[in-house]
């Protein structure tokens, strides 16, 4: 079946370093896959998609690259913020209709000043 | 702002009652999936709609129960509460069933004592 995998946190980080967040899936064909970011006492927001393999998806300073090779969508920051610690969640959407979404465990940031 | 709303924010139950949660989607949106998510962990997909009908669900018990109408809102009832069902529960919708991208509203925060 369909599935995604996320390094376990807390990831704890000071402000200005370089984040990665690693997250693996496992699924047939081809799904779109998404990075979404909660923040404390919200629901979900799109970070940052992309829905083919090679595709690179961007979103305030955030990046991920959709590797079908090594099945992965590793979610990278050049120079993080206090303004990011959040809880991150990939997800994938399988390619066979609708968005009946798959999310990972999440990855709890906290970024120190 | 992702134009989803959910109301209530939190709500307290016993355990054995019923409950039901509302939720409005953007205006145009023909598609509306639910979610539950337990403390630290990743939203599971409880149910989906598409033009008022269900779609697809995931592995959760009768009980857990839905509607939507023509208005763009929707519910989730959930009856003979149990104490695991505590959890943040989210909807997310999206213009139909071709479009992956989902947009969440904050949740509904259920506690059941």
């Amino acid at each position: 079946g369909n599935s995604v995998t996320q390094m376990e946190g807390p990831v704890t980080l000071s402000e200005e370093a370089f984040l990665t967040i690693n997250c693996t899936y496992t699924a047939t064909g081809y799904p779109s896959l998404f990075w979404y970011v909660q923040y404390p006492g919200e629901g979900l927001q799109l970070l940052l998609k992309a829905t083919k393999a090679d595709d690179k998806g961007s979103n305030k300073g955030f990046e991920a690259t959709y590797r079908k090779e090594t099945t992965s969508f590793h979610l990278e920051k050049g120079s993080v913020q206090v303004s990011d610690s959040a809880v991150y969640f990939c997800a994938l959407t399988p390619n066979t209709g609708g968005f009946k979404t798959i999310f990972g465990a999440g990855t709890r940031l906290f970024v120190k000043a | 702002e992702t134009g989803v709303t959910q109301s209530p924010t939190h709500l307290i139950k016993t355990r054995g009652q019923q409950v039901t949660l509302r939720c409005s989607s953007q205006s145009g949106h023909n598609t509306v999936s639910w979610y539950q998510q337990a403390l630290g962990q990743g939203p599971q997909f409880i149910f989906q709609y598409y033009r008022e009908e269900e779609n697809g669900r995931g592995n959760f018990p009768p009980r857990f129960s839905g509607l939507q109408f023509p208005n763009y809102s929707s519910e989730l009832n959930v009856n003979a509460l149990e104490l695991d069902d505590s959890a943040l529960y989210l909807c997310a919708s999206s213009m139909d069933l071709v479009n992956t991208e989902a947009f969440f509203g904050q949740g509904t925060r259920l506690t059941v004592v």
